[in-house]
């Protein structure tokens, strides 16, 4: 069935470093991808998406990356920050025709001082 | 705020009872989901409203849970006869998307801030 995964649940950096998660995706007709901050005891927080007719897509500190031939999104946070301390979802949008969107179970990234 | 709210933020209840919580989603947005999510995993999909249209239902949402969007506004998820299994944080997410569209635009969904549900 379909599966959104990550490949690794806890990642360490040192302030000021880029930060880099991935995900791995199973449903090669998804078209539609976001990436979500989560701190403890909030809802998600969008932080960037990106459309299956994408490679690359740029925001503020933060570079979303999908590799449609391998179905992987990575996200990339420069110059990481203690405030980037949070758990860090990828969601796949279902094709479905409801627009679920299918979650991983997480990455937490914890930024050492 | 213009976001998404949630109401109660916690819930604790002992098993047997029944709980309601209230979804606001943000005031121009025609789609709303509810999610559930327990430690250490990502949110699950439950139900989907366009609009009032129920349009989806999970199979994690058992015959003791029901949802409404009565005036295509506000939401609310109940779940009846609650079991200790229920312990999560439920989600509600609301986005924008035109009636009818199935092609690939983007229909991003911002999420509330969860109801924490303890069941003791």
């Amino acid at each position: 069935g379909e599966s959104v995964g990550l490949h690794l649940p806890t990642l360490s950096v040192q302030e000021g470093d880029n930060s880099i998660i991935n995900c791995a995706y199973s449903n090669s007709a998804s078209d539609y991808f976001i990436w979500y901050k989560q701190e403890s005891g909030k809802g998600p927080q969008f932080i960037i998406d990106i459309r299956s007719n994408m490679d690359k897509r740029q925001g503020q500190r933060v570079t979303v990356l999908l590799n449609k031939t391998v179905k992987h999104l990575s996200l990339q946070i420069a110059a990481t920050q203690p405030g980037d301390s949070a758990v860090y979802f990828c969601a796949e949008r279902s094709t479905s025709g409801t627009y679920k969107y299918i979650f991983g179970t997480g990455t937490r990234l914890k930024v050492l001082a | 705020d213009t976001g998404v709210s949630q109401d109660p933020r916690h819930k604790i209840t002992k098993r047997g009872q029944n709980v309601t919580f209230r979804c606001d989603p943000i005031s121009e947005h025609n789609r709303l989901y509810w999610y559930r999510q327990t430690l250490g995993q990502g949110p699950e999909f439950l139900t989907y409203f366009q609009n009032e249209a129920q349009l989806e239902k999970s199979r994690l949402l058992s015959d003791r849970f029901s949802a409404e969007r009565p005036k295509g506004s506000f939401s609310t998820l109940e779940i009846q006869r609650t079991e200790q299994g229920d312990s999560a944080m439920y989600l509600c997410a609301s986005s924008f998307g035109l009636a009818g569209e199935f092609g690939p635009s983007t229909d991003t969904q911002y999420f509330g801030p969860g109801t924490r549900l303890t069941v003791l």
